[in-house]
């Protein structure tokens, strides 16, 4: 079965640009969650989406945003860019068998391998 | 903020030796999860350890959790330079809907 994938892998861009990357989560899993990655912030969580719905968010401005299709697959989108958004962003997917999305006492996420933003 | 805080921050070790890792979190949980990051890459999962379980092992792998201490260790037995990386603990934040990291252990093995 394959892994969760993300594309671009690498992407610069200006400030002021914004940016969409994608997600496809492994082919059953229906919570897909995003995640900024830095070197001062560590590993932050962004949204995750079930169903299509964006079920929960983290602490980041209405700059990032997000979507989920029919397929599971996820974009996620930065607007206005800052050179604070440079980051890896990772994607993950789980299975979310429970009706409420991600069973906490059982679910594994899987991560993809991220798509390095630099804004410049 | 983060939940689970990783101790050491780095660990530098020969091939062949044992690694430990340690992760403390705050507030109760189903689950704790360890995951490996190569060289800023994406996050492997390596184990994941119920709140019911003391310990657990996968290949080289040994994991144990204290839930009155609030606290988890990562042991590496026999370390090879492939496993060279950073290493994350993670928890389940309250609403059971997004994975609460630590900043992690990085660990570098050499031969």
């Amino acid at each position: 079965k394959a892994g969760v994938t993300q594309t671009p892998r690498y992407l610069i861009k200006t400030r002021g640009q914004q940016v969409t990357l994608s997600c496809s989560p492994i082919s059953g899993h229906r919570s897909v969650s995003w995640y900024q990655q830095t070197p001062g912030q560590g590993l932050q969580f962004l949204f995750e989406y079930f169903s299509e719905t964006q079920r929960n968010k983290g602490n980041f401005p209405g700059r990032f945003s997000g979507r989920q299709f029919s397929n599971s697959r996820s974009e996620m989108n930065v607007s206005t860019l800052e050179l604070g958004d440079s980051a890896l962003y990772l994607c993950a997917s789980s299975l979310a068998l429970a009706s409420g999305g991600p069973s906490p006492s059982t679910d594994t996420q899987y991560f993809g391998p991220g798509t390095r933003l630099t804004v410049l | 903020s983060q939940q689970g805080e990783e101790d050491p921050q780095a660990l530098s070790i020969q091939e062949g030796e044992n690694a430990t890792m340690n992760c403390s979190y705050k507030t109760s949980i189903n689950n704790l999860q360890w995951y490996r990051q190569n060289s800023g890459r994406g996050l492997v999962h390596l184990i994941l350890i119920r709140s019911n379980e003391r310990e657990k092992h996968s290949g080289r792998l040994r994991v144990t959790l204290d839930t009155s201490k609030k606290s988890s260790s990562l042991l590496i037995t026999a370390s090879r330079a492939a496993d060279t990386a950073s290493y994350f603990c993670a928890t389940w934040n309250q609403a059971g809907t997004a994975l609460i990291f630590g900043k992690g252990t990085t660990l570098s093995v050499s031969s």
